[in-house]
């Protein structure tokens, strides 16, 4: 156990609908990641925040976007679902951010948009 | 550019064989950070080690290696005497000091062991 939680662990959902991801990270961590793990992208860094702040952006669509609330928790809300979002959503947390840091991840949110 | 090359795509050992999974990396940069996470087929990335550019010490833990050489820009990943519960699929990934804080991953190995 990482002691990064996610949910939720599943999610199904239609085309052109809306859906939050939430992800609470480990205790005393401030930095905030997500990635995306798809079949034909792989896993790919989506975007952080540190202590409430956005610190760096990936490769996440207009239609995705992120925020991390004043108790360090992270919300991942994606818009207008295409059947290629579907995909394992993961969120990291470290404590301060930096390559010096390892990134320890949630189990997971399994988005299937039908 | 960065870039993390894992060429072996998938891996079926027999248990008690010892089997080794390679990670190639790219960057131009002198200090980064190498790592291995496993992913079982429940889902979760599991960490397994970290390590900077500057330690080329290798690292043994338990039946777990790992063989990290600069001059081939490789991070190896070895288990000795493999058991089943070691099936699973193996991320490599780099991290540049100076660059933002995202990791990047190579396209994973997927190891069945079989018993």
């Amino acid at each position: 156990d990482s002691g990064v939680t996610q949910t939720p662990k599943h999610l199904i959902t239609a085309t052109g609908q809306r859906v939050t991801l939430r992800c609470s990270p480990r205790s005393g961590d401030l930095s905030v990641y997500w990635y995306q793990q798809s079949l034909d992208q792989g896993l790919q860094f989506l975007i952080q925040y540190y202590n409430g702040e956005e610190r760096a952006k990936g490769n996440i669509l207009e239609r995705f976007s992120a925020q991390q609330f004043p108790d360090l928790h992270s919300e991942l809300n994606l818009s207008s679902l295409e059947l290629g979002d579907s995909a394992l959503y993961f969120c990291a947390s470290s404590h301060s951010g930096g390559g010096q840091e390892t990134q320890y991840f949630g189990p997971g949110t399994r988005l299937l948009v039908l | 550019a960065q870039k993390v090359t894992q060429a072996q795509t998938e891996i079926s050992v027999v248990e008690k064989e010892d089997v080794t999974l390679d990670c190639v990396y790219e960057t131009r940069d002198t200090t980064y950070y190498l790592f291995w996470y496993k992913q079982p087929p429940s889902g979760e990335l599991v960490f397994l080690i970290r390590r900077n550019s500057f330690d080329e010490q290798n690292e043994i833990s338990g039946r777990y290696s790992w063989n990290f050489q600069k001059s081939t820009s490789s991070f190896n990943f070895t288990i000795t005497a493999s058991q089943v519960v070691d099936s699973a699929v193996y991320f490599c990934a780099l991290h540049v000091l100076y660059n933002t804080d995202k990791l990047i991953f190579g396209t994973g190995t997927r190891l069945q062991v079989f018993p």
